[in-house]
Parts: structure tokens; C-alpha cells; sequence
């Protein structure tokens, strides 16, 4: 268990809705990753928080949006969703804003049908 | 652009060595991190290295050369539960930006 804490662990939903993933850093960890990984595209970095502001951005779509709260905890807000954003979604944390030393959660499953 | 090469699948025997290759073309290099991720599960840290030189942790062993572009992650004393997939991932823009290998799937055999 990293600590790191992801909601929901599975989501199905249909095209052109939005939903919103929800991520709990581990306990001091000041800042909050991103991930999508699919089959054909692999672990994709999406965008990076620390302490609130937005710090990297990734190959995260228009249709996406993320932010972190003044608790830490993040949302990733995906919407008009496509047959092609099923994947897992991982957020990860770490106690700096260094991208080498990460502790990635559980992920969130969706499916978009 | 960042790019990263890895080979897709290894093979190896319990209690065999295995080294996992990596290679990188990216401007702006700061480090590169290995990563262990089981079939359903999330990946989990295993190394770092920002300098030239290996790097330790038990059974598990991480190599840089800087001017070669090129790591590498030893397992030694394989065993079944080191079956898994294998990410090479290399930090850049001043540590700013991470970029994953494709994963190599490690397959340990009795």
C-alpha cells in the first residue's frame, strides 16, 4: 500500500459524458501526478501539481482538466469522453516537486462504451 | 522530441540474473528511474539515477552512462514473484517532465 488513495477504482460510462477521478496524496506529499495508461500508448504523463499550482503539463488532451485542492487531495476531470480514453488512470505523489521518487495509487479503470 | 527503447519481453529462470536494457534519446536529460508494475496493479519505484554509475538496492541494481544515452536494471536471485513489467523513465526540462518507456514484460520461469 503506497498511500496514495484513488476514487472510484472503476467507472463505466458512455460517450460524450464527463466524470471526475479524485486522488488522495500520501500524508505530507506536497505533490500530485497524472498518469493514463492504455494498451497502445503505455504510461502516458498527463500533468503534475505541487502544493496547489499547476507545475508540468504532459500530453493531457483540451478535454481534460485537473486541479488540487488547498487539502492536497486532486481531481482529473475528463469530458465529452471517446471510445479511446478507457484506460487506467494513476495518480502518483511525492513529498517535492522532483519527478524521479513517485508512489503511485491503486488507478482508476474506466470505460467508456 | 523524448524517446525511449526497451525491449518488450525477457525471459529468465528462477535464480538467474537478468539485466533490462534501456536507451534514450532526450534533450535536457536529468535522470532516469526504474519502475515495477504487477498485472493489475500500479507501478512502484524501484531506482534512480541522476549520475554515471550503479546504483544498489538489494536484489535489484540500476546502471547510468550519461554519455551513452543508456541504463540498464539488473535483478539478481530471480524469483517467481519478480514477474512483472518493467518501465525505464527518464526525467528532463530540469526535472520538470517525465517521459515512460513502452515496459518490458519479465517473464521468471521454475
Amino acid at each position: 500500500d503506497s498511500g496514495v488513495t484513488q476514487t472510484p477504482k472503476h467507472l463505466i460510462t458512455a460517450t460524450g459524458q464527463r466524470v471526475t477521478l479524485r486522488c488522495s496524496p500520501r500524508s505530507g506529499d506536497l505533490s500530485v501526478y497524472w498518469y493514463q495508461q492504455s494498451l497502445d500508448q503505455g504510461l502516458q504523463f498527463l500533468i503534475q501539481y505541487y502544493n496547489g499550482e499547476e507545475r508540468a503539463k504532459g500530453n493531457i488532451l483540451e478535454r481534460f482538466s485537473a486541479q488540487q485542492f488547498p487539502d492536497l487531495h486532486s481531481e482529473l476531470n475528463l469530458s465529452s469522453l471517446e471510445l479511446g480514453d478507457s484506460a487506467l488512470y494513476f495518480c502518483a505523489s511525492s513529498v517535492e516537486a522532483s519527478l524521479e521518487t513517485q508512489y503511485f495509487g491503486p488507478g482508476t479503470r474506466l470505460l467508456v462504451l | 522530441g523524448q524517446s525511449l527503447e526497451q525491449p518488450s519481453e525477457v525471459t529468465a529462470v528462477e535464480g538467474a540474473i537478468v539485466q533490462i536494457n534501456c536507451t534514450y534519446q532526450t534533450s535536457g536529460f536529468y535522470g532516469l528511474s526504474w519502475y515495477q508494475q504487477h498485472d493489475g496493479g500500479a507501478p512502484t519505484f524501484l531506482s534512480y539515477n541522476a549520475l554515471d554509475g550503479l546504483e544498489e538496492t538489494g536484489r535489484f541494481s540500476s546502471f547510468l552512462s550519461r554519455s551513452d544515452s543508456y541504463g540498464y536494471l539488473l535483478l539478481q536471485e530471480l524469483q517467481m514473484k519478480d514477474s512483472a513489467s518493467y518501465f525505464c523513465a527518464v526525467s528532463y526540462n530540469a526535472g520538470n517532465m517525465l517521459t515512460f518507456g513502452g515496459g518490458t514484460r519479465l517473464m521468471v520461469k521454475p
